[in-house]
């Protein structure tokens, strides 16, 4: 597609469910970042993949998030056992480069609301 | 590490009124900068870039320009919009070493008729 794509747009869960979060990225960009984004805050980093090269998971913030990347394309975030303060909208961006000059674009998000 | 820093916000404005949102930056090098807009519910939008040092940035009649000497890149628009109510981030992407961009933490922008 032309942009980057997120599914679903939406989630609602219950407190201790399992979620998968989908990021499909531009064509041929080679890099891949998800962020989470709280109520009114900031952007807060949490996995970044860049080719085949082993992800950078330094901002994920527990044992229960993992994400993979397949084909070095689609991008599923997992959230294992939610609990409520994993509500948010979860941002997918993707670059065509490493050296910065092109910039990320992002996806519209996933408000995840766990109930 | 690298840093992004913005103004508070929010910043609220009348109509026609002119906008100038501050950042200020952190960084080793010579790192790409660059302004992001986050409508309601949506997600962030690249707005401008500047890739080098006194490059200026600009698009929908806002702009930008990378200095160096006070490692800034303010974001301005001459009459604002209400339509432009939304928030802003400020970035900026280092080439080497880290590849992971780092953010400010977003400037909420309300323009009133």
């Amino acid at each position: 597609g032309a942009g980057v794509s997120q599914s679903p747009s939406n989630k609602v869960t219950e407190k201790g469910k399992d979620v998968e979060l989908r990021c499909d990225p531009i064509s041929g960009h080679t890099a891949l970042y998800w962020y989470r984004q709280s109520l009114g805050q900031g952007l807060e980093f949490l996995i970044y993949f860049q080719g085949n090269s082993a992800p950078d998971k330094s901002g994920l913030p527990s044992d229960r998030f993992s994400a993979e990347r397949t084909g070095g394309s689609v991008s599923t975030l997992t959230i294992q056992r939610t609990q409520q303060e994993d509500s948010a909208v979860y941002l997918c961006a993707s670059s065509t480069n490493t050296h910065g000059t092109a910039g990320a674009f992002f996806g519209q998000g996933t408000r995840l609301t766990v109930v | 590490g690298n840093s992004v820093t913005q103004m508070e916000g929010p910043v609220t404005l009348s109509e026609e009124a002119f906008l100038t949102i501050n950042c200020t930056y952190t960084a080793t090098g010579y790192p790409s900068l660059f302004w992001y807009v986050q409508y309601p519910g949506e997600g962030l939008q690249l707005l401008l870039k500047a890739t080098k040092a006194d490059d200026k940035g600009s698009n929908k009649g806002f702009e930008a320009t990378y200095r160096k000497e006070t490692t800034s890149f303010h974001l301005e628009k001459g009459s604002v919009q209400v339509s432009d109510s939304a928030v802003y981030f400020c970035a900026l992407f280092q080439s080497g070493g880290s590849y992971i961009p780092t953010f400010g933490r977003g400037t909420s922008l309300i323009v009133h008729p």
